[in-house]
């Protein structure tokens, strides 16, 4: 069925850095995307959405960025920090349900 | 404190057991959804319910039932559970549609034996 994916399963950065994570999309009904964020033991946490009508948006030190042509959703962490660790999904809302994407687990190196 | 709340949070059985996990929220929101989490697939969507006695499919659905007689609470209803439903269970509401931020449940690890 359609899913959304993501590149790479596992990121680890130095502290400081800026993070890039990847995500693919296929379903093109959809018109709206979020990124989640997910601590260990804890349900995931809303980060920053976009809609189909944009291309980029800018959160508090994060942007996602988003390209209809390619079915490509990135999100950017500006200097990452420890407590940025943790497993970050994104999802698509094609019609009333959610698709997210398998996650990617981002490390940050102290 | 606004929150969705998931009970039990953990919980072991045996197949053919019936069960049911409860969820319920306190911020009046219309739509309530639950995924289940399992390792390298990510979160994927059980059921979605729209409002008050109105639910839908989500992409895995089999094995799964659902109700939403209350605002407030969507059970999950698991009625011959089998171990290919072990997993990690959320619970989720928004305010009215799947669009808007979704807040989740502390999850409920399910395993059955």
């Amino acid at each position: 069925g359609e899913s959304v994916g993501l590149h790479l399963p596992t990121l680890s950065v130095q502290e400081g850095d800026n993070s890039i994570i990847n995500c693919a999309y296929s379903n093109s009904a959809s018109d709206y995307f979020i990124w989640y964020k997910q601590e260990s033991g804890k349900g995931p946490q809303f980060i920053i959405d976009i809609r189909s009508n944009m291309d980029k948006r800018q959160g508090q030190r994060v942007t996602v960025l988003l390209n209809k042509t390619v079915k490509h959703l990135s999100l950017q962490i500006a200097a990452t920090q420890p407590g940025d660790s943790a497993v970050y999904f994104c999802a698509e809302n094609p019609y009333d349900k959610v698709i997210f994407g398998p996650g990617t687990s981002l490390s940050v190196i102290p | 404190e606004a929150q969705v709340t998931q009970n039990p949070r953990y919980l072991i059985t045996v197949t053919g057991k019936k069960l049911t996990v409860t969820c319920s929220q306190n911020m009046n929101h219309e739509y309530m959804s639950w995924y289940r989490q399992d390792p390298g697939l990510g979160l994927r969507q059980i059921y979605y319910s729209m409002n008050v006695e109105v639910t839908d499919k989500g992409d895995v659905p089999e094995g799964y039932k659902v109700s939403r007689k209350e605002k407030r609470n969507f059970p999950l209803i698991l009625e011959s559970p089998s171990p290919n439903q072990t997993s990690l269970y959320f619970c989720a509401s928004s305010l009215v549609r799947s669009t808007d931020t979704q807040y989740f449940g502390p999850g409920t690890r399910l395993t059955v034996l």
